[in-house]
């Protein structure tokens, strides 16, 4: 089944560290690839998308990902991380590019944060 | 500060009552979307309308009923719900349906059904 996968459900960092957060995809095209973040008690806001070119991209908030075809995945980092990173991340898909806006999204990483 | 506004932010119901969630949203968009969010799940795409027009109803059960009025405003109508039914109802809006405009996102109304 096509499916959108962030395998770990919990991460915790010391403020300061690097951060990498996975998501692997198993759609066939190369779909469009987004990272959201939902902050506790609200929505989700975009942080980066990925739609063609340049396989690094940089988002908000000093955030970067990097699509691989090779490994169908889209990993999220940030080299230093905030205490006010902590957050829920999601990893979206969007299979068919070029046709309606179709978000598939994985389960979330949930991103804990100690001083 | 968001351009999507959804309200109430919370709402507690029994099976047997009728309530509403609004969505208003202030971007100027023509697509607006219903999500559900519910614990250890991805997102689901529940409702999407383009134009006013629903182009999309994902299997969701008839007790969830969409009504869009205009292009500014999503309603999720709700009666004889389920305690599964419970979660965090998300609406977003995006210019239109073309791939590639970044859907934006209201803070969600958190749904209780007991």
């Amino acid at each position: 089944a096509q499916s959108v996968t962030q395998p770990d459900i919990h991460i915790t960092v010391s403020e300061g560290a690097s951060l990498e957060l996975r998501c692997n995809y198993s759609y066939g095209a190369t779909p469009y690839l987004f990272w959201y973040v939902q902050s506790p008690g609200q929505g989700l806001q975009l942080l980066l998308k990925y739609f063609s070119g340049d396989t690094l991209v940089q988002g908000i908030k000093g955030f970067e990902a990097e699509f691989k075809r090779s490994q169908s995945s889209f990993n999220l980092r940030k080299p230093s991380v905030h205490w006010s990173d902590a957050a829920e991340y999601f990893c979206a898909v969007d299979p068919y590019g070029g046709g309606a806006n179709n978000l598939f999204f994985g389960t979330g990483t949930r991103l804990t944060v100690i001083p | 500060e968001t351009g999507v506004t959804q309200t109430p932010r919370h709402l507690v119901m029994g099976m047997t009552n009728k309530k509403s969630l609004k969505c208003e949203q202030h971007l100027g968009h023509n697509a607006m979307y219903w999500y559900k969010q519910s614990a250890k799940k991805p997102l689901e795409l529940m409702f999407v309308y383009n134009f006013k027009e629903q182009t999309e109803n994902n299997s969701v059960p008839s007790r969830f009923s969409p009504e869009c009025p205009n292009s500014s405003h999503l309603f999720l109508h709700l009666h004889t719900l389920q305690p599964e039914d419970s979660a965090l109802y998300l609406c977003a809006s995006s210019q239109d349906r073309r791939t590639g405009n970044t859907i934006y996102f209201g803070e969600g109304s958190w749904l209780t059904v007991v």
